[in-house]
């Protein structure tokens, strides 16, 4: 089955500086990669997301890239604020044969903190 | 908030006593999923179903049951056989499709 690997596990900026995070999965047939953030205390929440036929995407100052040939994908946040500060979870999944979609499987988090 | 419904927000439990958790959503969604979360582990799937009266085990379903009566409703059940129950418990719901996964608030199971 899939397997997704998260690396740093932590990570503390400073306000304005760039963060990113990465992760790497197994399973070649994944083709769907969303980010999600989760506050303290708090549901995650998706905040972007690829397909594996997109090979970037920005949103404001979030982008994420997906590299198929070495399957890792990252996110970059770009001038950090204090309210960026959370645990971010990439994850990874595929499609079923019957059209369906696989389960997703989440790398297991990194925690950012960005200093004021 | 977000459609998927989680209650309580914080359950305490006796050892060796069956605990239900609730989920409920109104997004129409056809898929739901139960997801444990601990600190520093992520989240790992308990259980999920993807249609009314059909469901599957996740990675760690040792211990926990579910039902999917309705398409709107999917309870988990933390039983006694579960050795670990403390943890963060996260529903979520997507289309049959697949992603995006929406989460409810999670409900915080202790157990002393």
């Amino acid at each position: 089955g899939e397997n997704v690997e998260q690396h740093p596990s932590t990570l503390s900026v400073q306000e304005g500086d760039s963060a990113v995070i990465k992760c790497t999965y197994s399973d070649s047939a994944s083709n769907y990669f969303p980010w999600y953030k989760q506050e303290l205390g708090k549901r995650p929440q998706l905040i972007i997301d690829i397909r594996s036929n997109v090979g970037e995407k920005k949103d404001q100052r979030i982008a994420v890239t997906l590299n198929k040939t070495a399957k890792h994908f990252s996110l970059h946040i770009t001038e950090t604020q204090p309210e960026d500060s959370a645990v971010y979870f990439c994850a990874a999944s595929g499609a079923n044969l019957q059209g369906g979609s696989e389960k997703l499987v989440f790398g297991k988090g990194m925690k950012l903190t960005v200093n004021p | 908030d977000g459609g998927i419904t989680q209650s309580p927000k914080y359950l305490f439990r006796k050892e060796g006593q069956n605990v239900t958790l609730s989920c409920e959503q109104n997004l129409n969604h056809d898929a739901m999923y139960w997801y444990r979360q601990d600190p520093g582990q992520g989240l790992r799937l308990i259980y999920y179903s993807q249609i009314v009266n059909d469901f599957q085990k996740g990675d760690i379903a040792e211990g926990y049951s579910v039902s999917r009566e309705k398409k709107e409703s999917f309870p988990l059940t933390v039983t006694s056989a579960q050795k670990n129950p403390t943890a963060f418990y996260l529903c979520a719901s997507s289309m049959w499709t697949g992603p995006p996964l929406h989460f409810g608030n999670g409900t915080r199971l202790t157990v002393t």
